[in-house]
């Protein structure tokens, strides 16, 4: 079964108001989850790491007033595109890593959510 | 700075065929990890076969092996006898280890398998 799940998944809003994404890690606790932005027919670009009980860590070029990230628990964190636009239009997916090591631990990626802004 | 580059935006096979992904990276790193992920029509993304630089030994997975020549900075994904539900984008990637966050990804290769 999933192991990290994401809701919604396909969500669609008005230019201009805002909208979360929940990302739920299943079967462990993560202390730390990864936010990352798909457009079509691309790759998976990383734009931030959300950290359980302190601040995100956003990876350059991404406004951190517009995408909100909170991690309130060890199983679960939130992406808020605030004052969304059409350029916002996108997937979301994240990323739960099983341990603290990338290069060992099993990488479980969320199903993703579809963000359309009209 | 790490790349990761897929040089074939699509590619197809015949279902019972073998197909062969490219795949090269850069990076001045010496021990770093590379992965295949697959991504099928449902997005959601699937962990395909995984190799450490420091092996010499090519990682294979039932149908799915690679073919890692680290002097090169290449790293091709070969399926054997494709099937319809190897139809997917498959993604490239690379960690030299580190921060959790850094999952470098190649922009992708879409496999169509035809009946």
């Amino acid at each position: 079964g999933a192991v990290v799940s994401q809701h919604p998944s396909w969500v669609i809003c008005k230019s201009g108001t805002s909208v979360k994404i929940e990302c739920r890690s299943l079967d462990f606790q993560a202390t730390t989850m990864f936010w990352y932005r798909q457009f079509p027919k691309q790759s998976l670009m990383l734009m931030a790491t959300s950290n359980e009980g302190s601040k995100a860590t956003y990876e350059q070029g991404v406004e951190k007033d517009k995408f909100l990230i909170n991690h309130a628990s060890l199983t679960l964190s939130t992406l808020t595109v605030t004052s969304a636009h059409p350029e916002d239009s996108s997937f979301y997916i994240c990323r739960v890593g099983q341990g603290a090591l990338i290069s060992t631990d099993t990488q479980y990626f969320g199903p993703g959510t579809r963000l359309t802004v009209l | 700075a790490q790349t990761v580059t897929q040089s074939q935006p699509e590619m197809s096979v015949q279902e019972a065929e073998t197909v062969t992904l490219s795949c090269t990276y850069d990076t001045s790193e010496n021990n770093y990890y590379l992965f295949w992920y697959k991504q099928p029509p449902s997005r959601q993304m699937i962990l395909v076969i995984r190799q450490e630089a420091y092996k010499q030994q090519n990682a294979t997975e039932n149908r799915f092996s690679v073919n890692f020549q680290k002097a090169a900075k290449s790293f091709s994904l070969k399926i054997s006898d494709s099937q319809l539900g190897d139809t997917a984008m498959y993604f490239c990637a690379f960690t030299y280890g580190g921060s959790q966050g850094n999952l470098i990804f190649g922009k992708g290769t879409k496999l169509s398998v035809k009946p």
